[in-house]
């Protein structure tokens, strides 16, 4: 089957803390992108990928660290999580560049992240 | 003024109701627009992709309005398995090069018996 997939799905930690999200497509996407929804904004994006070893950062970078080192993961890691960084997060994929009409992003379930 | 502006809602309608909903964008040079939904706390899925021509997917029509500026997502004979929230997506970029895709913060559809 075809998916994004995230882990871990919940998460609650203590600020300082590094951790990673992991975030894997099967589907050989050249494109990948992290996003945190928050209420009342939207979604925002955090880093994006353009391809294995391409990053380049999105609206809200800040506490924010992605690399892309094969084409199928895409990580995201908080070196030191602040409880502002509290959060759901989305991973998500599409096969190229531009986006058209079918050229669409597919999201991963969300993480669900608590800094405490 | 927000990139992307959809009322938040909730819109509150019976079953075979039919509702729309607006979106507005403030950039001119827009590219592509998409409607998504969401259920609750789960992943966005895409609903449809808006062509200047409008579209049309069962019960579900979208619209662009490139002079004024919106996209528009009609719903005829509202179902309760409508009820979610319905993101406007936005591309700001050339066409061609790495586009971003910029949300609205969604609008909330509650169909009730």
């Amino acid at each position: 089957e075809a998916q994004v997939t995230q882990n871990p799905r919940y998460l609650i930690t203590v600020t300082g803390k590094k951790l990673t999200v992991t975030c894997s497509q099967n589907m050989n996407h050249e494109y990948m992108s992290w996003y945190r929804q928050d209420p009342g904004l939207g979604l925002r994006q955090i880093y994006y990928s353009m391809n294995v070893e391409v990053t380049d950062k999105g609206d809200v970078p800040e506490g924010y660290k992605v690399s892309r080192k094969e084409k199928r993961n895409f990580p995201l890691i908080l070196e030191s999580p602040s409880p502002n960084q509290t959060s759901l997060y989305f991973c998500a994929s599409s096969p190229g560049q531009g986006f058209s009409g079918a050229n669409v992003l597919t999201f991963g379930a969300g993480s669900r992240l608590t800094v405490l | 003024r927000k990139e992307v502006e959809q009322d938040p809602g909730p819109f509150n309608v019976p079953e075979g109701a039919t509702v729309a909903f607006n979106c507005t964008y403030s950039n001119s040079a827009s590219q592509s627009f998409f409607w998504y939904r969401q259920d609750c706390r789960k992943e966005p899925k895409l609903l449809m992709s808006v062509y200047s021509s409008g579209n049309e997917d069962g019960r579900f029509t979208a619209q662009l309005n490139r002079a004024s500026q919106y996209i528009s997502l009609l719903i005829r004979d509202s179902k309760l398995s409508d009820s979610a929230t319905y993101l406007c997506v936005v591309t700001l970029g050339d066409t061609g090069t790495a586009s971003k895709l910029t949300f609205g913060t969604g609008t909330r559809l509650q169909v009730t018996l």
